[in-house]
């Protein structure tokens, strides 16, 4: 079976702060993706990956950055977190046309 | 990004009814694909569909790809409380990325 896995379920940090989400894929997948989910908007992407070092800007990529140093392992990186990104984040991890997501990660900004 | 406009936004029913959701597009879509997310996971693929006109089921659920390919449909029957969660389309154009529609969140009443 196919996992990807997220560091955390569930964080709460302060304001300005740098966060790291954390994804890591045991298929050797060459695609990553970031989403966030909100209410009634679906699921955004934020950014992906095509290959190592590789990263291309999805739809809402303002206040994110990323990481792929290492074909399995992709992060998200809030370099200052603000309240407006308080959102479900979900990772994902495809091959040919079927994504597989990780469980996801609630981020909470106060 | 592209918009998939996903409907209805929620629906409250009775168990043993059957559910229709819809996904719509203004642009051309080569393969539609349908996800279901239950509380608190990520969402996990049930069809997937390449060719306009294109029905396929999985269990009680059938899924099909419109003619126009700028649609999707995705009927449950017989609908039992585990059929909870939220629904997504998605959708993906010539290139290599996938857009998601807004989601359908199902309640099933014992």
């Amino acid at each position: 079976d196919v996992k990807v896995t997220q560091s955390s379920r569930y964080l709460v940090k302060r304001t300005g702060e740098k966060v790291f989400l954390e994804c890591v894929q045991d298929m050797d997948h060459e695609n990553m993706f970031w989403y966030r989910q909100d209410p009634g908007l679906g699921l955004r992407l934020i950014y992906f990956s095509y290959d190592v070092k590789m990263k291309e800007k999805g739809d809402i990529p303002e206040g994110y950055s990323v990481s792929r140093e290492k074909k399995e392992r992709f992060s998200l990186i809030l370099e200052s977190a603000s309240t407006n990104q308080t959102s479900m984040y979900l990772c994902a991890s495809r091959i040919g046309t079927e994504a597989f997501f990780g469980q996801g990660t609630r981020l909470t900004v106060v | 990004g592209q918009q998939l406009n996903q409907s209805p936004q929620s629906m409250f029913i009775q168990e043993g009814e059957d559910v229709s959701m819809n996904c719509t597009s203004s642009s051309i879509f080569n393969t539609w694909l349908w996800y279901k997310q239950d509380p608190g996971e990520g969402p996990v693929l049930l069809i997937a569909l390449y060719k306009a006109g294109e029905l396929t089921s999985n269990g009680r659920l059938t899924a099909q790809f419109g003619i126009t390919r700028k649609d999707s449909f995705l009927n449950i029957s017989a609908s039992i409380p585990s059929d909870v969660g939220i629904y997504f389309c998605a959708g993906q154009l010539a290139g290599n990325q996938f857009y998601f529609g807004t989601g359908t969140s199902l309640t099933v009443i014992p």
